[in-house]
């Protein structure tokens, strides 16, 4: 199947600093991006979906202004977490598809712990 | 608004023995039905999916899950499993403006 990376795998950073993840696809073009969460021992959480060269869509309850998303190419797609705090700490998933109801890719995620 | 409801948390298993995890939906329109595998620590992979057609889907790994539309559920079987199947599995159905939803995840633990 397709490859789907994401960088960096872990991060640490300090409270109130900015952190900003990528989600590439290594072998097609993909036309839809979505963003995940997930917390220790639970489902996915969507937070956004995004199309390349438009505005992502987020979910009910989502900072937009909080966590910035931006899908500039057909190959990649970032996530960027403002002023991040300890409650942002989780596991950011990203998968990729080639139209919105087509098979997602899924990146191996980025473990983030904000101290 | 469309849900989905795996119906065990944890299910432990002994290698060779059949398994089977249950996954059911709710949803106000046509949806789309995927399985997927994930490993500790890592993203998920996608063992099959239900899209239209044939109602008994084969995957990867042996997998297989039938799709019944009068019960709304798509559970999914293996006839013999193996230590390397111990994973968390998830269901997830995706409708036509592509908006996912996923289960909360079965924990398979296979043992010796």
């Amino acid at each position: 199947g397709a490859v789907v990376s994401q960088h960096p795998s872990w991060v640490i950073c300090k409270s109130g600093t900015s952190v900003k993840i990528e989600c590439r696809s290594l072998d097609f073009q993909a036309t839809t991006m979505f963003w995940y969460r997930q917390f220790p021992k639970q489902s996915l959480m969507l937070m956004a979906t995004s199309n390349e060269g438009s505005k992502a869509t987020y979910e009910q309850g989502v900072e937009k202004d909080k966590f910035l998303i931006n899908h500039a190419s057909l190959t990649l797609s970032t996530l960027t977490v403002t002023s991040a705090h300890p409650e942002d700490s989780s596991f950011y998933i990203c998968s990729a598809s080639s139209g919105f109801t087509d098979t997602q890719y899924f990146g191996p995620g980025t473990r983030l712990t904000v101290l | 608004a469309q849900s989905v409801t795996q119906l065990d948390s944890q299910v432990p298993v002994f290698e060779e023995a059949p398994v089977e995890l249950r996954c059911n939906y709710s949803s106000s329109v046509s949806v789309y039905l995927f399985w997927y595998v994930q490993y500790p620590n890592q993203g998920l992979q996608l063992l099959l999916k239900y899209l239209s057609g044939s109602t008994l889907v084969k995957g990867i790994n042996g997998f297989e899950a039938e799709f019944n539309k009068s019960q709304t559920s798509f559970h999914l079987r293996k006839p013999s499993v193996h230590i390397s199947d111990t994973a968390e599995y998830f269901c997830a159905v995706v409708n036509n403006a592509g908006k996912s939803t996923f289960g909360d995840g079965t924990t398979l633990t296979v043992k010796p």
